[in-house]
C-alpha cells in the first residue's frame, strides 16, 4: 500500500487564480481530512469528509472548499487565490482516529 | 478555547542525553492527545497516543491532567531522534479535528 497520496506535489499560481488539490487515501479508509500548513506552525484543519459528506469545517473563508468521491478520494478547491494561501496543505485519512497523512502539495502563490 | 502549545521552537541536545519536549493543551472535555513526528523530507507520522500508553522508540509521554501536559521523553537521544515533534489533541465533537501545536525542532547533535 503506497499510504496517501497526493498530486500535484508542488504547484505555482498567481494571485486570483483557482487550484484543486487531490488526495487519495489508503485503501479502506472512508474520512479524509485536510490541513494547511504555513511555515513555521503546525497544521491547522480546513476540513473532515466522511462517505462524501463533510463532517467538519475549519476556520477558513468560502473560498476553500472540497468534496469527497465514491471511491473515497478527495478535491480540494481553493479560489480567488491570495498571497497568503501560499503553504504545505496535507491530506489525512483515517479508520479511526489515528491520522496517516500524505506527503503534501506545496502550494506557492505569486 | 482548544489549543495546543509547545513552548520550545528548537531543542537541541547531544547524543545520550536525556529529552523532555513539553506540551500543554487546553480542552474543556477530556482530551486524546498524540505527538507526531516528521523526519527530514518524510511525511507526518504517528509517533504514539496516550491512550496505548505504550513506548515507541524510546519515547515515553504521560497525559497529566492536572497540569494540562503531555510532555514527551526519552531517556538517551539519539541522532536518528533528530526531526520536527508536533503534539496535537483530538477534538471530537461528532469529527475527527486534530489540534497541532507549532512544533519543535529536535536536534541531537554526536
Amino acid at each position: 500500500d503506497a499510504g496517501v497520496t497526493q498530486s500535484p506535489t508542488h504547484l505555482i499560481k498567481t494571485r486570483g487564480q483557482q487550484v484543486t488539490l487531490r488526495c487519495s487515501p489508503i485503501s479502506g479508509h472512508k474520512s479524509v481530512s485536510w490541513y494547511q500548513q504555513v511555515l513555521g506552525q503546525g497544521p491547522q484543519f480546513i476540513f473532515q469528509y466522511y462517505e462524501k459528506e463533510e463532517r467538519g469545517r475549519g476556520n477558513f473563508p468560502d473560498r476553500f472548499s472540497a468534496r469527497q468521491f465514491p471511491n473515497y478520494s478527495s478535491e480540494l478547491n481553493v479560489n480567488a487565490l491570495l498571497l497568503g494561501d501560499s503553504a504545505l496543505y496535507l491530506c489525512a485519512s483515517s479508520l479511526s482516529s489515528e491520522a496517516f497523512f500524505g506527503q503534501g502539495t506545496r502550494l506557492t502563490v505569486v | 478555547a482548544q489549543r495546543v502549545t509547545q513552548p520550545e521552537k528548537l531543542l537541541s541536545v547531544f547524543k545520550g542525553a536525556p529529552v523532555e519536549l513539553k506540551c500543554n493543551y487546553s480542552y474543556s472535555g477530556s482530551p486524546e492527545l498524540f505527538w507526531y513526528v516528521q523526519y527530514s523530507r518524510q511525511r507526518l507520522q504517528l509517533l504514539l497516543r496516550h491512550i496505548s500508553r505504550e513506548s515507541i522508540k524510546g519515547f515515553t509521554a504521560d497525559l497529566n491532567k492536572g497540569e494540562t501536559s503531555f510532555h514527551l521523553k526519552k531517556p538517551f537521544a539519539q541522532e536518528e531522534d533528530s526531526a520536527m515533534y508536533y503534539c496535537a489533541l483530538l477534538f471530537g465533537g461528532g469529527y475527527n479535528k486534530l489540534i497541532f501545536g507549532a512544533g519543535t525542532r529536535l536536534a541531537v547533535h554526536p
